[in-house]
């Protein structure tokens, strides 16, 4: 079974510049999760999708960050425009439901990194 | 609110010998799931084991086994025979309905 996909992997751009991007959940997951990881600290949650719609993004800064999973399988995750402190690992996680039980499987991580 | 607390930032042991990392957490929630994810320099997290709050057992996966002290609300993560592989940083995470809740991780060390 193939494991959640992310790309790129890695990024580097200049402050105040857009980047996207890309995740594709485990098939059949119903719930995709995106986090931001910065060095040294463990993931914080951004936003969480059930199907295509939006249950968690309070921990999302809005002003700058936009999130959608129009068909309620791939994900995309922009950021514009972007600042230093963005720099960070995003990281895309999928499960089959919302439950407590219900285990994430996460990708392997796009790194950013913001000059 | 719901916090996981890792106090260990770094741990070392020696090849072939068991570590345990420490993880307390505080909630709420009657239910909830702990779970343990290996971070390796390569950046994915990697699900270990999972213990639920009304499991009875303790969690075991191979090598990885949990020691989980409800009353404590500790539950921490045991690995036995080191391996120069199991080097990495190693998240305690608490899920309830709302969320995923991480550590602020223990970078594992293993020495020949």
């Amino acid at each position: 079974e193939a494991g959640v996909a992310q790309s790129p992997r890695y990024k580097i751009i200049e402050k105040r510049q857009s980047v996207a991007f890309w995740c594709n959940p485990i098939s059949g997951h119903a719930t995709l999760y995106w986090y931001q990881q910065i060095l040294g600290q463990g993931p914080k949650l951004l936003i969480q999708f059930q199907n295509n719609g939006v249950v968690d993004d309070s921990q999302l800064p809005k002003d700058r960050f936009s999130a959608e999973r129009l068909k309620g399988v791939d994900s995309t995750l922009k950021i514009q425009p972007a600042k230093l402190e963005d720099s960070a690992v995003y990281l895309c996680a999928s499960s089959s439901g919302l439950n407590h039980k219900e285990t994430q499987y996460f990708g392997p991580g796009t790194r950013l990194l913001v000059l | 609110a719901q916090k996981i607390t890792q106090t260990q930032p770094g741990m070392f042991v020696q090849e072939k010998e068991a570590v345990t990392l420490d993880c307390t957490y505080d909630t709420s929630d009657p239910s909830y799931g702990l779970f343990w994810y290996k971070q390796p320099s390569s950046g994915e997290m990697i699900f270990l084991i999972y213990q639920g709050s009304y499991d009875q057992q303790n969690a075991t996966e191979g090598r990885y086994s949990l020691n989980f002290q409800k009353a404590r609300k500790s539950a921490n993560l045991v690995i036995s025979a080191s391996q120069l592989g199991d080097s990495a940083m190693y998240f305690c995470a608490m899920r309830t309905a709302s969320k995923l809740t991480f550590g602020t991780g223990t970078r594992l060390q293993v020495t020949l």
